[in-house]
């Protein structure tokens, strides 16, 4: 069964710090990725998404994440964060063609510092 | 446009109760999933409606759980009897065209369920 795994369950940066997630999927296959955030007190939302192309791929409020192939990997980047930042991070995956679901990750709490 | 909602938001109940989940789609959203979330665990996946019928129920842990989605706008989903180990966040999302389209999912705010 395919699996997502992220490194970090729990990252704690200062404001205009660099920001990279960690995210491995175990699926060989063709894959759709994506990450989702929800912030305090909100729903999940979407980041951005994989499908096919470019494989550095450029999300909202600055987001954005490299799909490596040869790695299994999808980290997620920002190289200057905020404070409004802080919220917990979902990488996620679809296998392809294969069925309409998406299987998440654990998540990981990002939590800045004003 | 008003998004996935998801009622209750709280539900606080003991050990052999029954208790009912309800979710409202994205109005026209075909596309009907419901997750689960354990504390500190990933978000897992239980099923997928496409319109009424239900595509992949997989993901559902056992035979207390049953979801119906009739007419194919809101969803079900009843938990009976409820365990402890059924504790956590249910979360609804819907989308249009599924994950062959957009690929995006519109998720509620989630169904918290404590079981005492």
């Amino acid at each position: 069964a395919q699996s997502v795994s992220q490194h970090n369950h729990h990252v704690i940066l200062s404001e205009a710090a660099s920001l990279e997630l960690g995210c491995n999927y175990s699926y060989g296959g063709t894959v759709n990725l994506f990450w989702y955030v929800q912030y305090p007190g909100q729903h999940l939302q979407l980041l951005l998404k994989y499908f096919s192309g470019d494989p550095l791929v450029k999300g909202i409020k600055g987001f954005e994440a490299e799909f490596i192939k040869s790695k299994f990997s999808f980290n997620l980047r920002k190289p200057s964060v905020q404070w409004s930042d802080t919220a917990e991070y979902f990488c996620a995956v679809n296998q392809g063609n294969r069925d309409d679901k998406i299987i998440f990750g654990k998540g990981t709490r990002l939590h800045i510092l004003p | 446009e008003a998004g996935v909602t998801q009622f209750p938001s709280h539900s606080v109940i003991e050990k052999g109760q029954t208790v009912t989940l309800r979710c409202d789609p994205i109005s026209g959203h075909d596309n009907l999933y419901w997750y689960r979330r354990v504390m500190g665990k990933e978000i897992k996946f239980l099923l997928h409606f496409v319109k009424e019928s239900k595509q992949d129920e997989s993901g559902m842990p056992n035979n207390r759980f049953l979801a119906e989605r009739t007419g194919g706008t809101y969803s079900t989903l009843k938990v009976q009897p409820a365990e402890l180990e059924d504790s956590g966040v249910y979360f609804c999302a819907s989308s249009q065209w599924g994950l062959a389209g957009t690929g995006e999912l519109f998720f509620g705010e989630g169904s918290r369920l404590t079981v005492l």
